[in-house]
């Protein structure tokens, strides 16, 4: 298996424009999570997924933030509109469900830059 | 919600010398604890993890301890090598990776 892929690696859009991440998890994994890093406040946990389902959307900052996962091979993060705080590095990471699957595989993130 | 928190910010060691980190957590129900390193322009990666029915668990040079009444755990990296230089971060979990938190992260330089 490839892994967990991130698409773009990088992206710079101006202020105002939508910006879409995309995550393909490793197959046979249920549970996808979105986590956002910033020198200031580390590795924050956006949202996550089982079974392609949101279970827990408590860390998105805000309505401009959106995630969907439409089937068990995709997923895409949002940002509509673009603001320059939302600049970080973005990544995707998947596991398998339940107490014993306690591994999660990162993505190698998608690095943001809003000007 | 669980707390960890994570010391120190960032360490430097010289190379064949041994590093600490460490963490406390705040929720009493957590019960394991990994830990994931961080290169340069990638995703973490687990290294080495520990549930809180045991006290240590080693892997070649590296390992953890855990001391549960005081809600502690550590990491130790014996012999530094060059390639150890990274960030890592320690997270706790009351049960599955779902509700995962992660400490803040120490970044490593191994001096040569």
């Amino acid at each position: 298996d490839a892994g967990v892929i991130q698409s773009p690696r990088h992206e710079v859009t101006e202020m105002g424009q939508e910006v879409t991440l995309r995550c393909k998890p490793i197959s046979g994994h249920n549970s996808l999570f979105w986590y956002r890093q910033t020198m200031m406040r580390g590795l924050e946990l956006l949202i996550y997924f089982n079974n392609n389902v949101p279970i827990d959307d408590s860390g998105m900052p805000e309505d401009r933030f959106s995630a969907k996962m439409p089937n068990a091979s995709f997923s895409t993060l949002k940002i509509q509109p673009s603001e320059p705080r939302d600049s970080a590095v973005y990544f995707c990471a998947s596991s398998g469900m339940g107490p014993r699957n306690t591994e999660a595989f990162f993505g190698q993130g998608t690095r943001l830059t809003v000007v | 919600g669980e707390n960890v928190e994570q010391h120190p910010s960032t360490l430097s060691v010289q190379e064949g010398d041994s590093a600490v980190i460490k963490c406390t957590y705040s929720d009493s129900a957590s019960n394991y604890f990994p830990w994931y390193k961080q290169e340069l322009g990638k995703g973490p990666q687990l290294i080495i993890d520990i549930r809180s029915n045991v006290g240590e668990k080693k892997d070649q040079r590296i390992a953890v301890t855990l001391n549960k009444t005081a809600k502690h755990f550590s990491l130790h990296i014996t012999e530094t090598q060059p390639e150890d230089s990274a960030v890592y971060f320690c997270a706790a979990s009351p049960g599955g990776y779902q509700k995962v938190t992660f400490g803040t992260g120490t970044k490593l330089q191994v001096i040569p």
